[in-house]
């Protein structure tokens, strides 16, 4: 059973637009959010994160909007470059625990 | 700090062979924890320790596999014997045991199992 559901399997995006990814999950236990980035041939790296006492999380382009009563949360890529195409991960955990992953989204960028 | 150390990086082997993957955390993490990818499943958790104890190996598929923390600073994942099935890229992480800690991730053995 997959604890974190996450959409769009695959994005493209015009350079300069906004990319969105969503994701959704069922354990209110969870309490951090991360998302990672992931480069062909490369492992995951953390991206951006956030804790449910917060709604919105923003670092430069990335923002996580979370919305604790529909259980959902989403990365939004502002004026996406082409450096950002990459596939990209939602997770959850409860405390110290290990994070769930979504199924990933490939992004896209095409100048 | 030179971040995760996988080694080895490619390894190809024939169906039956026994496959051993080697992990070097970050110094001073003390949770580790080996992960699968492939496109059909994702990333999938087959394993992780606290201070070297392993506390969920429910992603482990099979008795096939095995993992070991001997100490604080090495981890092997172990496969025999191996299927064309497990072709794969096992990738190890490690972090510190508190909530909300990064999970920083090494850059992966890719298995091929002809």
């Amino acid at each position: 059973q997959q604890q974190v559901k996450q959409s769009p399997q695959s994005l493209i995006v015009q350079k300069g637009g906004i990319s969105i990814i969503n994701c959704a999950y069922e354990n209110t236990a969870f309490d951090y959010f991360p998302w990672y980035q992931q480069f062909p041939g490369k492992g995951p790296a953390l991206l951006i994160a956030i804790r449910p006492d917060v709604s919105e999380k923003k670092e430069g382009r990335f923002t996580i909007s979370f919305n604790k009563s529909a259980k959902q949360f989403s990365l939004h890529i502002m004026d996406s470059q082409p450096g950002d195409s990459a596939t990209y991960f939602c997770a959850a955990a409860t405390g110290a625990n290990n994070l769930f992953f979504g199924t990933g989204t490939r992004l896209t960028v095409i100048p | 700090d030179a971040g995760v150390i996988q080694s080895p990086r490619h390894e190809v082997t024939e169906m039956g062979q026994e496959v051993t993957l080697r992990c070097k955390p970050i110094s001073g993490h003390n949770s580790l924890f080996w992960y699968r990818q492939t496109m059909m499943r994702g990333l999938e958790l087959l394993i992780y320790f606290n201070n070297n104890v392993p506390i969920d190996d429910s992603g482990m598929p099979e008795d096939r596999f095995s993992a070991k923390m001997p100490n604080a600073s090495f981890s092997t994942l172990k496969i025999q014997p191996s299927e064309p099935r497990d072709s794969a890229v096992y990738f190890c992480a490690s972090s510190l045991n508190r909530a909300g800690e990064t999970q920083y991730f090494g850059p992966g053995t890719r298995l091929l199992v002809l």
